[in-house]
């Protein structure tokens, strides 16, 4: 069965701290592991999917990296608007469904 | 990516009744699936709407309880069928397919959220 886990649960930093959010996972063929970014009552946002071990992306102050256990969400010098719960989710090779994390809730203080 | 939306956003029901919400989709996709999030948790697949068959739904969720339509490639429903307050949720649909700018990622609605009393 495809799991995914992901930590801290919550991550406080001030406006500027950069910091790194963990997604471990396993998963029978990886197929693509993605990102979300979710703000509350809203549905997740797509950031970023990643194929393959060494694989890197970048979306302005967020860099996503993969390897073959885990993913990695750097936050570069964050802004109050980051503050946000990131989703990391793996899909299959087999299928399209996606199995997701329990999400880390990062808040950015000024 | 696609515009997706959900209707009701929002709804407040009575234990015993149904709720029918639907996902409209502004391009053809090839994939709907639809997905709860439960009240601090992260999101789980209920289901895959087949267009034109009987949906596919995962370990846990059966038809009598979530029943799903798909009757063409931009628009899906689901029912949350003799609710109870354990279905208090938020209903997400999302959509993958090769009409999109990315074939393989899915997008996500904005969702529904279910209060049950």
């Amino acid at each position: 069965e495809d799991q995914v886990t992901q930590s801290p649960e919550a991550l406080r930093l001030q406006e500027g701290e950069s910091s790194s959010l963990n997604c471990s996972y396993t998963v029978s063929g990886l197929r693509g592991l993605f990102w979300y970014r979710q703000d509350p009552g809203k549905g997740p946002e797509f950031l970023f999917t990643l194929y393959s071990a060494g694989e890197e992306k970048e979306k302005e102050r967020l860099k996503a990296t993969l390897t073959k256990k885990e993913s990695f969400l750097h936050i570069t010098a964050p802004k109050p608007e980051d503050s946000a719960t990131y989703l990391c989710a793996v899909q299959a090779a087999a299928g399209n469904k996606l199995t997701f994390g329990g999400g880390t809730r990062v808040l950015v203080k000024p | 990516s696609a515009v997706i939306s959900q209707k009701p956003s929002r709804d407040i029901c009575q234990r015993g009744t149904s709720l029918t919400i639907q996902c409209q989709v502004d391009s053809q996709v090839t994939m709907m699936f639809w997905y709860r999030q439960q009240p601090g948790q992260s999101l789980t697949l209920i289901a895959t709407a087949n267009q034109g068959s009987e949906a596919t739904y995962e370990s846990g969720f059966v038809i009598d309880k979530f029943p799903i339509s798909r009757p063409n490639l931009t628009f899906s429903t689901l029912t949350v069928s003799n609710m109870s307050p354990e279905d208090s949720s938020i209903y997400l649909c999302s959509v993958e397919g090769r009409f999109l700018t990315s074939t393989d990622t899915q997008y996500f609605g904005p969702g529904t959220r279910l209060t049950v009393l």
